[in-house]
């Protein structure tokens, strides 16, 4: 069925490096892909987010590269900061009948070590 | 901002009970979707719903069932609560892309 896969599981990294998280997906019809930040004990919220029409956009110290013949997908923070930890989790959409439903990845748990 | 309301943060259930999970959203969302998360399987999808009276299921829909009544109000209904159904539930509403999520509800079932 559809899924997408998200690597690491956990990252730790020095405080000021770069953190890389990557995903893939199975549905080669899936046109946009969200990354999501959750904080301990708050909701998923919307950190970037890129459509299949592009291959890179980024935010300030947040980038998402996508390879969509290889149907995979990345997240990069730069120069990273203590605020950067939690949870991420990478998303794809899948054409569903009317709809389009959003498959999450099981996300990567980053920790900044100062 | 958009603002996506869960009626109740905690619940605590027994095992057979009837569970209703009621979620609001206050921008004319078409979307609407329910999520359970459980630590290392991320956010699994229950149900969703692109319309009034419409609904699909998602990856994991035995034991729920949804209704959408209303445009903005979308309910998560556990028909007789099992322990595994231990769990964060989370609601989200969107119009084309990204996802507004509730705070979510954790329910225990004992």
């Amino acid at each position: 069925g559809e899924n997408v896969e998200q690597h690491p599981s956990t990252l730790s990294v020095q405080e000021g490096d770069s953190a890389v998280i990557k995903c893939t997906y199975s549905d080669s019809a899936s046109n946009y892909f969200p990354w999501y930040k959750q904080e301990l004990g708050k909701r998923p919220q919307l950190i970037i987010d890129i459509r299949s029409n592009v291959g890179e956009k980024k935010d300030q110290r947040i980038a998402v590269t996508l390879n969509k013949t290889a149907k995979h997908f990345s997240l990069h923070i730069t120069e990273t900061q203590p605020e950067d930890s939690a949870v991420y989790f990478c998303a794809a959409s899948i054409r569903y009948s009317s709809a389009s439903k959003i498959i999450f990845g099981s996300g990567t748990r980053l920790s900044i070590r100062p | 901002d958009v603002k996506v309301t869960q009626s109740s943060r905690y619940l605590v259930k027994r095992t057979g009970e009837k569970v209703f999970l009621e979620c609001v959203q206050d921008m004319d969302h078409e979307n609407m979707f329910w999520y359970r998360q459980d630590p290392g399987l991320g956010l699994r999808l229950i149900y969703f719903s692109y319309d009034v009276k419409m609904k699909e299921k998602g990856d994991i829909p035995e034991g729920y069932s949804v209704s959408r009544e209303k445009k903005e109000r979308f309910s998560l209904i556990l028909e007789s609560a099992s322990t595994n159904q231990t769990s964060m539930y989370l609601c989200a509403s969107s119009l084309r892309g990204g996802l507004f999520f509730g705070e979510g509800s954790r329910l225990t079932v004992l």
